[in-house]
């Protein structure tokens, strides 16, 4: 089992609808919990940094993180076609290394 | 949070050399890796950057391939040694402050090596 799986989709959604994106882990100390945005050919944008379970907002993205589940979500509401990009969740025990899953690909079509 | 410049952007290698990567942040970081993308493929770690000390390397990666370098809190270097096709990837520094800011990308050099 992979210590992070994350739907490689591609996933692909109309102008305007609501996102999900979706990762689960294996190991319980990760604590940190992290989406990055990635575009092609570029390095991976942070979008959202959690600490342990609970909701963090930020504009149309929600992150959402169920220790107890260990199961993380980002939600992105009206979405856009610069939204089009690679999601990628992240997380990290409190020793600072940080596993990637693999990624999941949005196209948002006009 | 931090901005990372790395160069080169892009090379094109004959099998058999070496290419040095640098990676420079412009404020003092705690933290400073070194990842690996390959085509199509999420993140991997090669190593942590440690200032003044050897570097930490992950499970599948040793220092006489990767030999890294971090000589201050703001820049290190990363060289792929002896190259060979399978090292063709894309190659990305990333820095953290420590302060629960999360972590800070390059935009990473392609190699392609030929």
């Amino acid at each position: 089992q992979k210590e992070v799986e994350q739907d490689p989709g591609p996933l692909s959604v109309p102008e305007g609808a609501i996102v999900s994106l979706n990762c689960t882990y294996s190991n319980s100390a990760f604590q940190y919990f992290m989406w990055y945005r990635q575009y092609s050919r570029k390095g991976p944008e942070l979008l959202m940094y959690t600490y342990s379970s609970g909701n963090k907002e930020d504009g149309r993205f929600t992150a959402q993180v169920d220790k107890s589940s260990k199961y993380i979500s980002l939600f992105i509401r009206d979405s856009q076609p610069s939204d089009s990009a690679t999601y990628l969740c992240a997380m990290r025990t409190s020793y600072d290394k940080v596993i990637f899953g693999p990624g999941t690909s949005l196209s948002v079509i006009p | 949070s931090a901005v990372i410049s790395q160069k080169p952007s892009r090379d094109i290698c004959q099998r058999g050399t070496s290419l040095t990567i640098q990676c420079q942040v412009d404020s003092q970081v705690t933290m400073m890796f070194w990842y690996r993308q390959q085509p199509g493929q999420s993140l991997t770690l090669i190593a942590t950057a440690n200032q003044g000390s050897e570097a930490t390397y992950e499970s599948g990666f040793v220092i006489d391939k990767f030999p890294i370098s971090r000589p201050n809190l703001t820049f290190s270097t990363l060289t792929v040694s002896n190259m060979s096709p399978e090292d063709s990837s894309i190659y990305l520094c990333s820095a953290s402050t420590g302060d629960h800011q999360g972590y800070t990308f390059g935009s990473g050099t392609r190699l392609t090596v030929v």
